[in-house]
């Protein structure tokens, strides 16, 4: 079946640093990929996607570029801010279904 | 987009009781899915909940353990009956069509 793997959390960095989180993903077909990030205390919210090869998703200053030749779908941000601390999910949507990764939560220090 | 709300936002209950989570959608919807998060795990997709017809369940959940109520295109209930332990997760609940779906905040469910 379809699974995402990402990297294992948490991630601490400090403001203005470049952050990023692999995401790698065995699916049949051609799946759609996603970012979704969870603000504390709040829902899973759509951050970025993909839907197919080549695309790059971009929203907020994140960026994610679909690699089929590597399965991948690593997220990065050039500068983070303290606002940026949450938890990100990798997820694919394959045969009418979404699957995500464990999630990594990443903490921004001022 | 939707705004959806989940009642209760955590609670802790004993071994062989049984929760109640409720998920509230401020827009009529025609699917709703019910998802379980594992501590340090992957959300899973436990079951597909259209109104007037019974509920979807993934492999490995039965409607038995997790019941499904769909009264109407704003509502849906999940039940984790006889809980043990084991069913310790975060419970989410989402709306939406393939791929664009929309996420509760969720409700931790801890069993001691």
């Amino acid at each position: 079946g379809d699974s995402v793997t990402q990297m294992e959390g948490p991630v601490t960095l400090s403001e203005e640093a470049f952050l990023t989180i692999n995401c790698t993903y065995t699916a049949t077909g051609y799946p759609s990929l996603f970012w979704y990030v969870q603000y504390p205390g709040e829902g899973l919210q759509l951050l970025l996607k993909a839907t197919k090869a080549d695309d790059k998703g971009s929203n907020k200053g994140f960026e994610a570029t679909y690699r089929k030749e590597t399965t991948s779908f690593h997220l990065e941000k050039g500068s983070v801010q303290v606002s940026d601390s949450a938890v990100y999910f990798c997820a694919l949507y394959n045969d009418y279904k979404l699957s995500f990764g464990a999630g990594t939560t990443v903490t921004v220090r001022a | 987009s939707a705004v959806i709300s989940q009642k209760p936002s955590r609670d802790i209950c004993q071994r062989g009781t049984s929760l109640t989570i409720q998920c509230q959608v401020d827009s009529q919807v025609t699917m709703m899915f019910w998802y379980r998060q594992q501590p340090g795990q992957s959300l899973t997709l436990i079951a597909t909940a259209n109104q007037g017809s019974e509920a979807t369940y993934e492999s490995g959940f039965v409607i038995d353990k997790f019941p499904i109520s769909r009264p109407n295109l704003t509502f849906s209930t999940l039940t984790v009956s006889n809980m043990s332990p084991e069913d310790s997760s975060i419970y989410l609940c989402s709306v939406g069509e393939d791929w664009e779906q929309y996420f509760g905040p969720g409700t931790r469910l801890t069993v001691t």
